[in-house]
């Protein structure tokens, strides 16, 4: 399987400030039909997963501008640019190239 | 709206066997692959299966040969019958329909 490594896998972020979390796969995620099949999930503390980020870097209806995705092949980073208090929660890069789809870790952003 | 509502979890011994069930509305379950992720208390996520429009369906190996996906598109459910449950089996069990929409999910605890 596909190993996906977050890092940090703690976060403590002040309010207003920005926060980057990596995510690197131990093989390259380009599909064959020329697509990255890496999404970026949010967990706030009690509720489901919600996806944030597609494809590396497009953003889903509703999602905040300040949240965005890049990276490319194996390196991948979710940005948020200006860190708010509904932003706490566990974050989580998945692939979704190889199956098995693999999630990271996850990322727990937390307010110092 | 998307609607995804799992039911079905429940304590059951080792061994043992369920079946889950994920209603949808808002869409229907045949036009889009369908997947159960689960999460053990305290851990992240883990992708379990997944049933496409054709009815190709993937597995995780930790599953592989004891739960089956598979859905009733006169009902709009996703289903997942587990067997052989085992201890390390425990967890919430969201649906999800592609990688956007999620349930809220089912508590799975196998213990005696």
């Amino acid at each position: 399987d596909v190993v996906m490594t977050q890092s940090p896998l703690s976060l403590p972020v002040t309010l207003g400030q920005p926060a980057s979390i990596s995510c690197r796969s131990s093989q390259s995620l380009v599909y064959s039909d020329g697509n990255t099949y890496l999404n970026w999930f949010q967990q706030r503390p009690g509720q489901s997963p919600r996806r944030l980020i597609y494809k590396v870097s497009n953003r889903d209806s509703g999602v905040p501008d300040r949240f965005s995705g890049s990276g490319s092949g194996t390196d991948f980073t979710l940005k948020i640019s200006r860190v708010e208090a509904e932003d706490v929660g566990v974050y989580y890069c998945m692939q979704g190239t190889h199956w098995a789809w693999t999630f990271g870790q996850g990322t727990k952003v937390e307010i110092k | 709206e998307v609607q995804l509502v799992e039911s079905g979890g429940g304590l059951v011994q080792p061994g043992g066997s369920l079946r889950l069930s994920c209603a949808a509305s808002g869409f229907t379950v045949s036009s889009n692959y369908m997947s159960w992720v689960r999460q053990a208390p305290g851990k992240g996520l883990e992708w379990v299966s997944v049933i496409y429009s054709g009815d190709t369906t993937y597995y995780a190996d930790s599953v592989k040969g004891r739960f089956t996906i598979s859905r009733d598109n006169s009902k709009n459910t996703l289903f997942l019958q587990m067997n052989s449950l085992r201890a390390e089996d425990t967890a919430v069990y969201y649906c999800a329909s592609g990688t956007l929409d999620w349930g809220q999910g089912t508590l799975v605890t196998v213990s005696s």
